[in-house]
């Protein structure tokens, strides 16, 4: 079974760039599979921040991109804040309507 | 503005079936465009894609819950629900039902969430 990739933990100074990644145990990730990356903070229900690659749901600040790195989907925050501390998710479709979730990172901003 | 909420019991004995209905408001699950979905999330741990409905009837599932899992829509009352069999201490997690908005040519994403409800299988 295919396994979606994520760093387990990132951290990035305030006012800092981080790039995220979403990869594939086997294979390479490219617009296909639809990426679409989530944000969840503890006790909260997950928030949409980008899908089908790098398109930016509504209401997310331009700060957050997505792009396709090399073999891997990636998550780019620029200019990080605070509140940008979170859990994040990326979930790639995997055709035949099947999607799998990535084992997250969690990002800590210090 | 669409909302999700989940509800069903909170306890759920081992070896018995969880059942779960998400009730959608301010959008009709008939209108298409549209996969309803279930996602878990074990305790501390990542998110888990459960399966989605279209309100058709079709289903897609995770292969390694479909032998146990049931999804079914109930469009006159603007519901979707969950039933996953013969649960284990395993089973224990947030479950959140989702909007999965269908794109263009294929794929889809999760556009708004339920605010998640906690169900624990315990004898």
């Amino acid at each position: 079974q295919t396994v979606v990739t994520q760093e387990p933990s990132f951290s990035v100074s305030p006012g800092g760039t981080v790039t995220l990644t979403c990869g594939l145990s086997s294979g390479s990730v490219s617009t296909s599979y639809y990426p679409s990356w989530y944000q969840q903070t503890p006790g909260q229900a997950p928030r949409t921040l980008i899908y089908s690659t790098n398109t930016r749901s509504s209401g997310v600040p331009d700060r957050f991109s997505g792009s396709i790195l090399g073999n891997k989907a990636a998550l780019t925050i620029t200019g990080a804040q605070a509140d940008d501390e979170s859990d994040y998710y990326c979930v790639l479709y995997m055709g035949s309507g099947i999607k799998v979730f990535g084992g997250g990172t969690k990002l800590t901003v210090l | 503005q669409v909302q999700l909420q989940e509800s069903g019991p909170g306890l759920v004995k081992p070896s018995q079936t969880l059942s779960l209905t998400c009730t959608v408001s301010g959008g009709s699950i008939s209108s298409g465009g549209y996969y309803w979905s279930w996602i878990r999330q074990h305790p501390g741990k990542g998110l888990e894609w459960i399966g989605y409905i279209y309100y058709s009837g079709s289903t897609y599932y995770n292969p390694s819950l479909k032998s146990r899992v049931t999804i079914s829509v109930d469009t006159s009352k603007n519901q979707f629900s969950l039933k996953l069999s013969s649960v284990t201490a395993a089973d224990t997690a947030v479950y959140y039902c989702a909007r999965a908005e269908r794109l263009a040519a294929a794929g889809d994403y999760f556009d708004y969430w339920g605010q998640g409800t906690l169900v624990t299988v315990s004898s």
